[in-house]
């Protein structure tokens, strides 16, 4: 069993739309957990951490449920520069993450 | 701003040819781990540091090996490439500190022909 599961989509929405990307991950010990965003050959960078109380920076909403060993990230009123691949990691254990697959994200004019 | 620098960014290989990957970061972060990423498959970890002199088997570990004799630099080889092992390889590194996110390289794309 894969330590983190995302849906690798691909998302195709308009402009403006809202979407929502899920996450699940196995281990209930993991410490920490994150959304980066991987554009098409480049790094992963962070987009941003996830607390169990909920965090939002702008248009992007991250939410973490530990009873239900879930991670989700929303984004408000898409941009076509947000077109990029969202990555759900966790930290399982001092710097052993671990990555889901990505959910490939196109936004359309 | 140099953050973690990966060496080379592109490179072609023989089957059976060995070679090492070169990684270096000035943040002075403790851990340091290397990824490779192939299709369909998200990052997977091949092997981590924790400390100069301290390294271990992340889950792909077969057919690379790692030193970490300084904070700055963790080398990744590869002793007998097949063509398995091409795929983009990434380096990162990381606070000791709880809760801090992970810092990449910008990847070295493999291929074993």
């Amino acid at each position: 069993r894969k330590e983190v599961e995302q849906d690798p989509g691909p998302f195709n929405v308009p402009e403006g739309a809202t979407v929502a990307f899920n996450c699940t991950y196995s281990n209930s010990a993991s410490q920490s957990f994150f959304w980066y965003r991987q554009d098409c050959r480049k790094e992963p960078k962070l987009l941003m951490s996830v607390y169990s109380s909920g965090n939002e920076d702008g248009r992007f909403t991250a939410q973490l449920n530990r009873a239900s060993q879930y991670i989700s990230l929303l984004i408000r009123d898409s941009k076509l520069s947000d077109s990029a691949t969202y990555l759900c990691v966790v930290n399982i254990y001092r710097n052993q993450f671990y990555f889901g697959t990505g959910t490939s994200l196109t936004v359309i004019p | 701003n140099a953050g973690v620098t990966q060496t080379p960014k592109f490179q072609v290989l023989k089957t059976g040819q060995s070679m090492t990957l070169q990684c270096a970061q000035d943040m002075n972060h403790e851990y340091m781990s290397w990824y490779r990423q192939d299709p369909g498959m998200g990052l997977r970890l091949i092997h981590y540091s924790v400390g100069a002199g301290i390294t271990d088997q992340g889950e792909v570990p077969n057919g690379y090996n790692v030193s970490r004799s300084t904070t700055e630099d963790f080398p990744l080889r590869l002793l007998s490439a097949a063509p398995s092992q091409t795929s983009v390889y990434f380096c990162a590194s990381t606070s000791a500190l709880l809760n801090t996110e992970a810092f990449f390289g910008q990847g070295t794309r493999l291929t074993v022909v």
